[in-house]
């Protein structure tokens, strides 16, 4: 079976500072690996995703993901965080089949 | 970009009546269509996959007779919640997976808000 461990359930930053959402996987086989952000009352909207290739991987509004398959994480990174990124955070794996299995999510604020 | 349409935003209904929620994949074909639902600052719980042409595929614990799942063409697919109590209030989300891209990802509606009074 498998699973998405987001051990965060909020992570506050200041505007300007780095910002890291964690997320760590367990899947048989390959990893396709995917961050989505959601704001209130709306769905979710892709950020960025991991299937092979170089394993920094970089995506939508200035956000990355590194996959370390070591580690079998995949955390969440902006260098210079924005009040506007403030929302919930959703890491989700799939083993290659169809089914996508998300974390439990992480609301971010950021604060002037 | 794919983009899912998903209608309606937002429904209230009475106990005992039957709400149907579409998702639409707009410029794609998807053979495959996932929906979730998500409670109150809770993650997304896979209910069903559906498939074009076939029955769908019910997660442990998802009553089928409930929550009805149609999926006639390759970009329609829709729920139908039979017989709705309170209970099943919830925020729905559909996704869906380009037929022809399956690596680009899965792309989300933008929800149903469903308020059972």
């Amino acid at each position: 079976a498998q699973s998405v461990a987001q051990p965060e359930d909020q992570v506050n930053v200041a505007e300007g500072n780095p910002l890291t959402v964690k997320c760590t996987y367990s899947v048989s086989g390959n990893p396709y690996l995917f961050w989505y952000v959601q704001y209130p009352n709306r769905g979710l909207q892709f950020l960025l995703k991991y299937i092979t290739g170089d394993n920094l991987v970089k995506g939508s509004y200035g956000f990355e993901a590194e996959f370390n398959k070591s580690q079998t994480s995949f955390h969440l990174k902006k260098p210079s965080a924005l009040v506007s990124d403030s929302a919930l955070y959703f890491c989700a794996v799939s083993g290659g089949g169809n089914k996508l299995t998300f974390g439990t999510g992480t609301q971010l604020k950021v604060e002037l | 970009g794919a983009v899912v349409s998903q209608h309606p935003s937002r429904v209230i209904c009475k106990s005992g009546t039957s709400v149907k929620i579409e998702c639409r994949s707009l410029d794609f074909q998807a053979t495959t269509m996932f929906w979730y639902r998500q409670f109150p600052k809770q993650s997304l719980m896979l209910m069903a996959t559906s498939n074009e042409g076939s029955k769908a595929t019910y997660e442990q614990g998802v009553e089928k007779d409930k929550f009805l799942i149609n999926h006639a063409s390759l970009t329609l697919s829709t729920l139908t919640v039979t017989s709705a109590h309170p209970e099943d209030s919830s925020f729905y989300i559909c996704s869906a997976r380009d037929r022809d891209r399956p690596n680009y990802g899965y792309t989300f509606g933008s929800g149903t808000r469903l308020t059972v009074v």
